[in-house]
Formats: structure tokens, C-alpha cells, sequence
């Protein structure tokens, strides 16, 4: 059973760099064809893809975040990490990480989430 | 971006009813459309993918269908549990893009 688990600090100031990791358990997260993934929630902007990491190693961003985000992995610890610089209010949102399906049968679609992680922006 | 347009953004149903959400793409994604049920304070579930495919250990009661641009998500005899938001997601290509969401309530 795959099993993924959000952590990091919920309060964040504005300006600096919001750092979240999810731990992985029941998968590797080299291997298979899977998107190991960061979302995020808000009122105001719904479920908002924000990047992913590919077990092949590479990596993929949302547009509309790439100039502050970065997405890497510790195969040896099994858990993949989301960075987002020079934070303000409008990155406070529900933060969660998923597997998404890479190969037939669900490609595109994401099958395990891990609780929402809250993270606030705030001085 | 792919854009998806989900409706209705909310409706009030009663347990046994039948219930239709749809959901509209900017451009022909295929069949990669998958659907969600999300409940407060909980992260997105995965129903169906593929447009129709059955997640499993997801009830029967749940169907999706369409290709290209127009899809829907059926629930046929509403029960208890399923009082919760949907949303689709398109699978087609980065960035991953989501409806807005419809929100099930009771009638």
C-alpha cells in the first residue's frame, strides 16, 4: 500500500522559501513510470498543479511558478522535497503531494495523495 | 494551459437521486480526463480515469464518459458518503489543469 506523508513548517514569512517533504512508503520512488507531485489548494485559485519530479530524474513545472520553484528527490531516503522562494500571502494554500500515473492504464491521473500539509504566509 | 469548465458549480440532491456533473475542455484531450471526489479537510480521490475507467475500490454507482472536449461524471443512486465536492483533471499534457469543482449537497 502506497503511503505518502507531507511535513514541513505551516507558517512561513513573506519573502523567504517555503520547504516541504514527502516521505514515501510501500513505492520507490525510482522506479516505474510515475509523476511524484506537489499541488496546492486555495479559495482563490482552486487545485493548482505546481511541478512534479519523473522517476527517470527529470523534472517539470507549472508555467505560472517556475521561476520560484524547485523540486528534487532523495532516492536514498525515499522522499522528494518542494522549495517555493520569495513567498507572499498569496501562497498560503493547502500544499499536497501525489503519485501520478506515467505510463497506459491512468496516465495523467494521480491515485495516492497524502494529507494536506497547511501552510500559512504571514510576518 | 488546458482550461476545464466544470458544472454545475453546486447542487442539492437526495439520497437515491442521480447526479450529473460535466466537465469541458479548451482543446481535445482524448480520454485523458480523470475525476475526483475530494470531502472537507481530505485530499482529492481518485475516481475515475481515462474518462471511464473505475479507480478500484471505487462503487460501481460512480461513471464517467465522453471524449475530446465533453465529459461526464455520473452517480446513480447518491448514498450518504458521496455528499462532497468532484473535480476533473485533464491528463492530456503539463501543466496539469483542474475544473473548479462541484460541491454535491443535501437536498
Amino acid at each position: 500500500q502506497v503511503q505518502l506523508q507531507g511535513s514541513g513548517p505551516g507558517l512561513v514569512r513573506p519573502s523567504q522559501t517555503l520547504s516541504l517533504a514527502c516521505t514515501v512508503s510501500g513505492a520507490s520512488i525510482s522506479s516505474g513510470s510515475y509523476y511524484w507531485s506537489w499541488f496546492r489548494q486555495s479559495a482563490g485559485k482552486g487545485l493548482e498543479w505546481i511541478g512534479h519530479f519523473y522517476t527517470s530524474g527529470t523534472t517539470d513545472y507549472n508555467p505560472s511558478l517556475r521561476d520560484r520553484v524547485t523540486i528534487s528527490a532523495d532516492k536514498s531516503d525515499n522522499h522528494f522535497s518542494l522549495t517555493l522562494s520569495s513567498v507572499t500571502a498569496a501562497d498560503t494554500a493547502v500544499y499536497y503531494c501525489a503519485r501520478g500515473i506515467g505510463d497506459v492504464g491512468g496516465y495523467g491521473s494521480f491515485d495516492n495523495w497524502g494529507p494536506e500539509t497547511l501552510v500559512i504566509v504571514s510576518s | 494551459d488546458i482550461q476545464m469548465t466544470q458544472s454545475p458549480a453546486s447542487l442539492s440532491a437526495s439520497i437515491g437521486d442521480r447526479v450529473t456533473i460535466t466537465c469541458r475542455a479548451s482543446l481535445n484531450i482524448a480520454s485523458y480526463l480523470n475525476w475526483y471526489q475530494q470531502r472537507p479537510g481530505k485530499a482529492p480521490k481518485l475516481l475515475i480515469f481515462g474518462a471511464s475507467s473505475l479507480q478500484s475500490g471505487v462503487p460501481s454507482r460512480f461513471t464517467g464518459s465522453g471524449s475530446g472536449t465533453e465529459f461526464t461524471l455520473t452517480i446513480t443512486s447518491l448514498q450518504p458518503e458521496d455528499f462532497a465536492s468532484y473535480f476533473c483533471q485533464q491528463g492530456h499534457s503539463t501543466p496539469w489543469t483542474f475544473g473548479q469543482g462541484t460541491k454535491v449537497e443535501i437536498k
